[in-house]
């Protein structure tokens, strides 16, 4: 069974620019979180979609993240404009079952 | 408010040496409590988790960790540290009231040395 799969790995931007980071959750699961790591900083949570409906986005730093799942398959992560302290590690992460998430290995952003 | 802490940030050990990685939350009731372990490259994987019952639970890899609810904690320990166990270790906890959402200690990084 494939696990959750990020993409890009690793993505460098300038400040002001637009990013797009992918999620492909497990196959089946509804459940699909977002989180954020910056650097020395505990991973914080950032939204929760159940299929393709945000179900909590009490995370999300300010309205320059967007994020979508389209049709409750992959989703979608947007940042624009990017700023500095936006640069981290996303992560995220699948559940069919509450409290069993299943984490991708982040994609790491930096913006110069 | 809400917290995970995690006091190390850091710990060497020798191979074949004991481990106790510390975990301590704040939280009004028993949160369900994880142990995640990244090591580079790769995404968080599930040690082990504790939801009710038996307050010393296995883990893969050999860990175990212990639920003490007088001291708010859930250390992580294992009794013979392997090169391979070299990695980040992320406490987490799911207050179970709050919704779905994880919330995550700072990381403690192990480095084994031989």
């Amino acid at each position: 069974e494939a696990g959750v799969t990020q993409f890009p790995s690793h993505s460098v931007i300038e400040k002001g620019q637009t990013v797009t980071l992918r999620c492909d959750p497990i196959s089946g699961h509804d459940n699909l979180y977002w989180y954020r790591r910056v650097m020395g900083k505990e991973i914080k949570f950032l939204l929760h979609f159940v299929k393709e409906s945000k179900q909590d986005e009490s995370g999300m730093p300010n309205n320059r993240f967007l994020a979508e799942r389209t049709g409750g398959t992959y989703s979608t992560l947007k940042v624009q404009p990017a700023e500095l302290e936006d640069s981290g590690v996303y992560f995220c992460a699948s559940s069919q079952l509450t409290y069993e998430q299943y984490f991708g290995p982040g994609t790491r952003l930096t913006v110069t | 408010a809400q917290s995970v802490t995690q006091p190390d940030i850091h710990i060497t050990v020798s191979e074949g040496a004991s481990l106790e990685l510390r975990c301590n939350y704040s939280y009004g009731a028993t949160p369900y409590l994880f142990w995640y372990v990244q090591s580079p490259g790769q995404g968080l994987q599930l040690l082990l988790k504790y939801f009710s019952g038996d307050t010393l639970v296995q883990g893969i890899k050999g860990f175990e960790a212990e639920f003490k609810r007088s001291q708010s904690s859930f250390n992580l320990r294992k009794p013979s540290v392997h090169w391979s166990d070299a990695a980040e270790y992320f406490c987490a906890v799911a207050p179970g009231d709050t919704g779905n959402q994880f919330y995550f200690g700072t990381g403690t990084s192990l480095t084994v040395i031989p």
